[in-house]
């Protein structure tokens, strides 16, 4: 089974600010690679799959990048809806989860 | 339109087993691109991705939980169902359903519902 890790477990960051979450895949996923971003009491919300491409609707501010086993989902300009919990996905082998990213306000 | 929706009992004993269904629309669960899994996520937990079934009724399951797992679906009522046998209180989480488009990533989420899992 693929591990995913995701880091930092918490950042804190000021609106307004850049966010970069990180996420290393135990063995190479390729680009197969999606994020999601969850709010409390809410289904997780797709952002990014093939590790770079933004899904329908998702503002600009957010980017991915990375291949392999290395990735990272940037937040260039923090807005007050952005403070979540982001996971990352592989899906190169089935499916496995990181253990999420809490982004909160700094 | 696409939803999902899941539906089941929101309190399990221990060692029962739990049946969810999971009813689509907006899709059809015979198109060539389109599977559904099962994730689950324990309160202030990780998801965990359970099974998924593709259009073709191909199935996968977790590793770690493929002895107590079973998925199915019936195309002509639009539903995915999810069991799991010998239920546990660590089993205690929100269960959602979620289409996976190509088998790949999830691009659309049902609500979820909430399974405690309790004497």
């Amino acid at each position: 089974e693929i591990v995913m890790t995701q880091s930092p477990a918490t950042l804190s960051v000021s609106p307004g600010e850049r966010a970069t979450l990180s996420c290393r895949a135990s063995q190479s996923v390729s680009s197969n690679l999606a994020w999601y971003q969850q709010k409390p009491g809410q289904a997780p919300r797709l952002l990014i799959y093939g590790a770079s491409t933004r899904a329908t609707g998702i503002p600009a501010r957010f980017s991915g990048s990375g291949s392999g086993t290395e990735f990272t989902l940037t937040i260039s300009s923090l807005q007050s809806e952005d403070f979540a919990v982001y996971y990352c996905q592989q899906y190169n082998n089935w499916y496995t989860f990181g253990q999420g990213t809490k982004l909160e306000i700094k | 339109q696409v939803t999902l929706k899941e539906s089941g009992p929101v309190l399990v004993k221990p060692t029962e087993t739990l049946t969810l269904t999971c009813t689509v629309s907006g899709f059809s669960l015979s198109n060539a691109r389109m599977g559904v899994s099962w994730i689950r996520q324990p309160p202030g937990k990780a998801l965990e991705w359970l099974a998924h079934i593709f259009s073709n009724d191909e199935k996968s399951y977790s590793t770690s939980l493929k002895s107590r797992l079973t998925i199915s679906k019936d195309t002509s009522k639009s539903q995915v169902v999810l069991t799991m046998t010998n239920m546990d209180p660590v089993d205690t989480a929100t269960y959602y359903c979620a289409r996976m488009l190509g088998g790949d990533y999830v691009d659309y989420w049902g609500q979820g519902t909430l399974v405690t899992v309790s004497s």
